[in-house]
């Protein structure tokens, strides 16, 4: 099995802050990376698909990058509303599989 | 408007069974794949099974294989997860949801999920 592992698994952040998480899989997986975000008791939302497409309706202050084995979410300009867990997901090889998640809150 | 309800869950004893279903409106139902994807009490997603447009392809999780059985109904833009031999390790929000149809593949829209709990 392909082990997605994210970094940091939690962070601290002001509105307006630049914010970067790293998602890093076992094996070369190629552009097929996902991220979602998460509210709290609500279902995950796709942001980004195949490493740097952003899902419609996503803001274009979120943006994805990478190949291979080393992955980046970026929100250039941390709004009240991106305050969540975000979850990387590799698409490569089933079983399909997700990083631990990173929570970002609020400084 | 892409819609996805699930239903189904509930308390259940170890060793138990359950049947989710999941009904689907506002895309074309047979030419997606279909996935169930589950979260513990504040844990991290896990992918359970998926399911191909047609249903000829279908994929489980480890964890629950030999257990889980994933089906649909495109007649009735239907989804299900039908669940034996439940483990308290089973707890979760099961959610289901939308992939694609075809490569790359994501999961593009989820339900609201409805909460599995496996106790005596």
């Amino acid at each position: 099995d392909i082990q997605m592992t994210q970094s940091p698994s939690s962070l601290s952040a002001s509105v307006g802050d630049r914010v970067t998480i790293t998602c890093r899989a076992s094996q070369s997986i190629s552009s097929y990376l996902n991220w979602y975000q998460q509210k709290p008791g609500k279902a995950p939302k796709l942001l980004i698909y195949a490493a740097s497409s952003v899902q419609s309706g996503v803001p274009s202050r979120i943006s994805g990058s990478g190949s291979g084995t080393d992955f980046t979410l970026t929100i250039s300009s941390l709004q009240p509303g991106d305050f969540a867990t975000y979850y990387c997901q590799q698409s490569y090889s089933t079983p399909w599989t997700f990083g631990q998640g990173t929570k970002v809150e609020i400084k | 408007e892409v819609q996805l309800v699930e239903s189904g869950g509930g308390l259940v004893k170890p060793g138990g069974s359950l049947r989710l279903s999941c009904a689907a409106s506002g895309f074309t139902f047979s030419s997606y794949t279909m996935n169930w994807v589950r979260q513990a009490p504040g844990k991290g997603l896990e992918w359970v099974s998926s399911i191909s447009s047609s249903g000829t392809y279908i994929y489980y999780a480890d964890s629950v294989k030999g257990r889980f059985t994933i089906s649909r109904d495109n007649a009735k833009n239907s989804l299900y997860l039908q669940m034996n031999s439940l483990r308290a390790e089973d707890t979760s929000v099961y959610y289901c949801v939308l992939g694609t149809t075809g490569k790359p593949e994501y999961f593009q829209h989820w339900g609201q999920g409805t909460l599995v709990t496996v106790s005596s």
